[in-house]
């Protein structure tokens, strides 16, 4: 199989832990997104990659998100000090250029 | 203003019936891309179809079509012929630019099919 995948596909956490989601791209993808969403709500835009360089943050993205893709490859999402509003589903998503995006299966996180 | 709006939570329709799904868009950019995602309860983004701002006519893509309006910027989304495994979410989406680096989602529409 050689779509996005995302690991871990659950994770459940304490308020205040830290956790890191991991994005493996399909391969000859040069972007990478990362999405958070919420129960009956659409995909919100959290941060994206061209390569290596991360060249755009949401303003969601408080100072306790960061997102790294070090070799231009896989990704990792991760969020310090959790919070419960922190639950939500976080997709990935590659593509070349801006053409249609390929999502993964989604992190679904939940902090208790 | 929201970019995309879909305002309808949600929809019901019978096996084998035609069913339209609404998006309005608001975008000042020339260059654009409509995208139409299905997300079934599973969770998966599945790509539907897609309308560039240029394309002169409807993306069609099998059992699925896009009427696109451009001077009312809606990209509406029709499913012929309804089977029940299209009970999902869906969600319209915009990219700004040819290249443009974000996308925007509506929140997107329940479709029940009805046996």
């Amino acid at each position: 199989d050689t779509g996005v995948s995302q690991n871990p596909r659950h994770k459940i956490t304490k308020r205040g832990q830290n956790v890191t989601f991991r994005c493996d791209p399909i391969s000859e993808h040069n972007r990478l997104y990362w999405y958070r969403q919420t129960l009956g709500q659409g995909p919100e835009f959290l941060t994206y990659f061209q390569n290596e360089a991360q060249l755009e943050k949401s303003r969601l993205l408080s100072d306790r998100f960061s997102a790294e893709r070090p070799k231009g490859s896989f990704s990792t999402l991760e969020i310090q000090r959790t919070e419960q509003g922190d639950s939500a589903m976080y997709l990935c998503a590659s593509s070349v250029q801006g053409a249609r995006q390929y999502f993964g299966p989604g992190t679904r996180l939940t902090v208790t | 203003a929201q970019k995309i709006t879909q305002t309808q939570p949600g929809m019901f329709v019978q096996e084998k019936e035609a069913v339209t799904l609404d998006c309005t868009y608001d975008t000042s950019d020339p260059s654009y891309g409509l995208f139409w995602y299905k997300q079934p309860s599973s969770g998966e983004m599945i790509f539907l179809i897609y309308q560039g701002s240029y394309d002169q006519q409807n993306a069609t893509e099998g059992r699925y079509s896009l009427n696109f309006q451009k001077a009312r910027k809606s990209a509406n989304l029709v499913i012929s012929a309804s089977q029940l495994g299209d009970s999902a979410m869906y969600f319209c989406a915009m990219r700004e630019g040819y290249t443009g680096n974000q996308f925007y989602f509506g929140t997107g529409t329940s479709l029940t099919v009805i046996p």
